[in-house]
């Protein structure tokens, strides 16, 4: 258990409609990260946060796409009106205990744009 | 040029078998380096860092070769288990930070 949860786990919508992830780490990490994984590749860093702060966004992160940290716990991922090319799997991560390189992953959410 | 590279395989090996990946790099500047490993469907799962001086842990023997700017990992002994898509991992500079950076993975399937 990497004490990292995201809900949901599976989520079938169709085009056009919004949707929102949620990651919970179990206990307080300051960095929490977003990834975006598809068939065949590894993770695709999206963003990143330190505490509630916003600190690094990917190029992939079109203007769809808004991540928020409100108070420095849970995380929550937006998609406004999705795109086929959006599905995929969507990845949180902390680091590890005592170190900031590592990646402890949650069990991501599924997203399937019909 | 993508920035992490690794051949994706499949990997066919018995059971038993020594096997080794390799990972490449593009950015001079990048920090830290790890392999993850991932089951179908499942999360990455880190695995082990990987140290200049390289470093082990039981079966897994992982190396970095900064001058050539890769990484390996080395697996003795396969077992069954060891069937999954190992991720090579570089924490490179974007912005103000150091960013993972994650291969597409190479799978390797152990058979009996």
């Amino acid at each position: 258990d990497t004490g990292v949860s995201q809900d949901p786990r599976h989520k079938i919508t169709k085009r056009g409609q919004n949707v929102t992830f949620r990651c919970d780490p179990i206990s307080e990490h300051n960095r929490l990260y977003w990834y975006r994984q598809t068939l065949g590749q590894g993770p695709e860093f999206l963003t990143y946060f330190q505490n509630e702060a916003q600190l690094e966004k990917s190029r992939l992160l079109s203007d769809r796409f808004s991540a928020e940290r409100p108070k420095g716990s849970f995380s929550t991922l937006e998609i406004q009106r999705t795109e086929q090319g959006d599905s995929a799997m969507y990845l949180c991560a902390t680091p590890g205990v005592g170190s900031t390189d590592t990646q402890y992953f949650g069990p991501g959410t599924r997203l399937t744009v019909l | 040029r993508k920035e992490v590279e690794q051949d994706p395989g499949p990997f066919n090996v018995p059971e038993g078998a020594t096997v080794a990946f390799n990972c490449t790099y593009s950015n001079s500047a990048s920090q830290s380096f790890f392999w993850y490993r991932q089951d179908c469907r499942k999360e990455p799962k880190l695995l082990m860092s990987v140290y200049s001086s390289g470093n082990e842990d039981g079966r897994f023997t992982a190396q970095l070769n900064r001058a050539s700017q890769y990484i390996s990992l080395l697996i003795r002994d396969s077992k069954l288990s060891d069937s999954a898509t190992y991720l090579c991992v570089v924490n490179s500079p974007g912005g103000g930070s150091y960013i993972p950076t994650f291969g597409r993975g190479t799978s390797l399937i152990v058979h009996p």
